[in-house]
């Protein structure tokens, strides 16, 4: 069964503080993404990662980094936490083999908030 | 440009009355896939079914039924009989041919009453 893992589902934090969000995947898939939701905006991509140590800036990168060193897992880091970073994160991977069950696989979320 | 619109941000409706969530996609691309996805109160976005570019077969699993017409660019997803557990928000999703982006509609929040 295809899974996506997220370190924690709710994680309460203090302006100014290192966060690391944790995401393993099982199924060796080579694309891993993390986005951010919020009411309104739907799903906006932060980073995404098609290779160990590659990564491609999205469409909302300020404020975050990301680690890829191994293939199944991808960290989100928020390098001082802001209030504007609360907010529910999602983890995805994604592979593409040819096969009927090919898509993108998302993670149960973690919603961060800074306080 | 690719882009994925939901206009519709809400729908209520009763019991048993069939409802469609509307998407249009903007895509260059002449290989794509489509998606759509549910996510339900809990949080979990779960996948529901993958078009591609070139199959312009409709499709049916149950209650659920998808349109896919590459003429208006339209990927609508219909929700026959709804039910109370089919309330969730509904995104619409499109991808290039190596799945290594996805760009994502803002969502239908759908209600469901008894």
């Amino acid at each position: 069964d295809v899974k996506v893992t997220q370190s924690s589902r709710y994680l309460v934090k203090r302006t100014g503080e290192k966060v690391f969000l944790e995401c393993v995947q099982d199924m060796d898939h080579e694309n891993m993404f993390w986005y951010r939701q919020d009411p309104g905006l739907g799903l906006r991509l932060i980073y995404f990662s098609y290779d160990v140590k590659m990564k491609e800036k999205g469409d909302i990168p300020e404020g975050y980094s990301v680690s890829r060193e191994k293939k199944e897992r991808f960290s989100l880091i928020l390098e001082s936490a802001s209030t504007n970073q609360t907010s529910m994160y999602l983890c995805a991977s994604s592979s593409f083999r040819g096969l009927a069950t090919d898509t993108q696989y998302f993670g149960p979320g973690t919603r961060l908030t800074v306080l | 440009a690719q882009k994925v619109t939901q206009a519709q941000t809400e729908i209520s409706v009763v019991e048993k009355e069939d409802v469609t969530l509307d998407c249009v996609y903007e895509t260059r691309d002449t290989t794509y896939y489509l998606f759509w996805y549910k996510q339900p109160p809990s949080g979990e976005l779960v996948f529901l079914i993958r078009r591609n570019s070139f199959d312009e077969q409709n499709e049916i699993s149950g209650r659920y039924s998808w349109n896919f017409q590459k003429s208006t660019s339209s990927f609508n997803f219909t929700i026959t009989a709804s039910q109370v557990v089919d309330s969730a928000v509904y995104f619409c999703a499109l991808s290039g041919y190596n799945f290594n982006k996805f760009y994502f509609g803002s969502g239908t929040k759908l209600n469901v009453k008894p």
